[in-house]
C-alpha cells in the first residue's frame, strides 16, 4: 500500500532563519506532489506542485521553494523565513494522469517567531 | 472563475442529531468532487469522491450526493457523534493532468454532548 510521510511535525524558527520540509512517498513510482499552506482558519493554498524529478511548476509567488530530488521525495525550502510563512504546510500524492487518488501527509505546523 | 463555495462557514450540533453541510461550485470542466474531514493539526482524510455520473455515495455514517446540472453537492451526517467534530472540505477537480484541485473555505462542525 501507498503511503505519505511528511516531517517535522512542528516546527519554530526564528525569522531570517532556513527551512527544510520534507516529503517521501511510499508504494508508488511517479507520483504527482503537491506542497499547500493552510493559514489559520484559510483554506488550502497549492504552493507548488511536481510531475516528476526536477519538475516544480510554482502556483503563487513567494519567498518559498520546492525540489524534487528524487522520484518520491519532496522537498520545501527558504532561504530566510519570514514572519508571513507561518501557517499549516501540507504535502500531497496522487496517480499521475489522475485526479482520482489524492493523499495528504499529516501536517507540519511552522511558526516562525 | 474556478471557485467553490461551502455553508455553513460553521455549525453547532448535539450529539446523536444529523447534519447537512452544502458544496456549491463553478468548475468547469468537471472531473470529480471529494468530500475531506480534518481534524485540527491533522491532514485531510478523503470521505468520498465522486464522478460526473454519480449521483450519491455513502461512508458510513457520512453520505454525499452530487447533482452535476446545478454544480451543488452536499455531505449529510447522520447520528453525529463527538469524534465528527473537524472542518470538512469540498474539493473538486478540473480535467487536469495535474491532478490540481480547487478548495473550498471548510465548514466546521462542531458536535456538543
Amino acid at each position: 500500500s501507498q503511503t505519505i510521510h511528511q516531517w517535522p511535525a512542528t516546527l519554530v524558527q526564528p525569522v531570517g532563519s532556513p527551512l527544510s520540509l520534507e516529503c517521501t512517498v511510499e508504494g508508488t513510482s511517479n507520483p504527482n506532489l503537491y506542497w499547500y499552506r493552510q493559514a489559520a482558519g484559510r483554506g488550502l493554498q497549492l504552493l507548488f506542485y511536481s510531475v516528476g524529478i526536477g519538475q516544480i511548476s510554482s502556483e503563487v509567488p513567494q519567498n518559498l521553494s520546492a525540489s524534487r530530488p528524487q522520484d518520491r521525495q519532496f522537498i520545501l525550502s527558504s532561504k530566510k523565513l519570514l514572519l508571513s510563512d507561518s501557517g499549516f504546510y501540507l504535502c500531497a500524492w496522487s496517480v499521475q494522469w489522475s485526479g482520482l487518488y489524492y493523499t495528504f501527509g499529516s501536517g507540519t505546523r511552522l511558526t516562525v517567531v | 472563475k474556478n471557485q467553490v463555495e461551502q455553508s455553513p462557514q460553521s455549525l453547532i450540533i448535539l450529539e446523536g442529531k444529523n447534519c447537512t453541510l452544502q458544496c456549491n461550485y463553478t468548475v468547469s470542466p468537471f472531473s470529480n468532487l471529494r468530500w475531506y474531514k480534518q481534524d485540527t493539526g491533522r491532514g485531510p482524510v478523503s470521505l468520498t469522491i465522486m464522478t460526473f455520473s454519480e449521483n450519491t455515495k455513502s461512508n458510513g455514517r457520512y453520505t454525499a450526493t452530487l447533482d452535476a446540472d446545478t454544480k451543488q453537492s452536499s455531505l449529510h451526517i447522520t447520528a453525529s457523534q463527538l469524534s465528527d467534530s473537524a472542518s470538512y472540505i469540498c474539493v473538486v477537480s478540473g480535467s487536469s493532468n495535474t491532478g490540481k484541485l480547487i478548495f473550498g473555505q471548510g465548514t466546521t462542525l462542531q458536535v456538543k454532548p
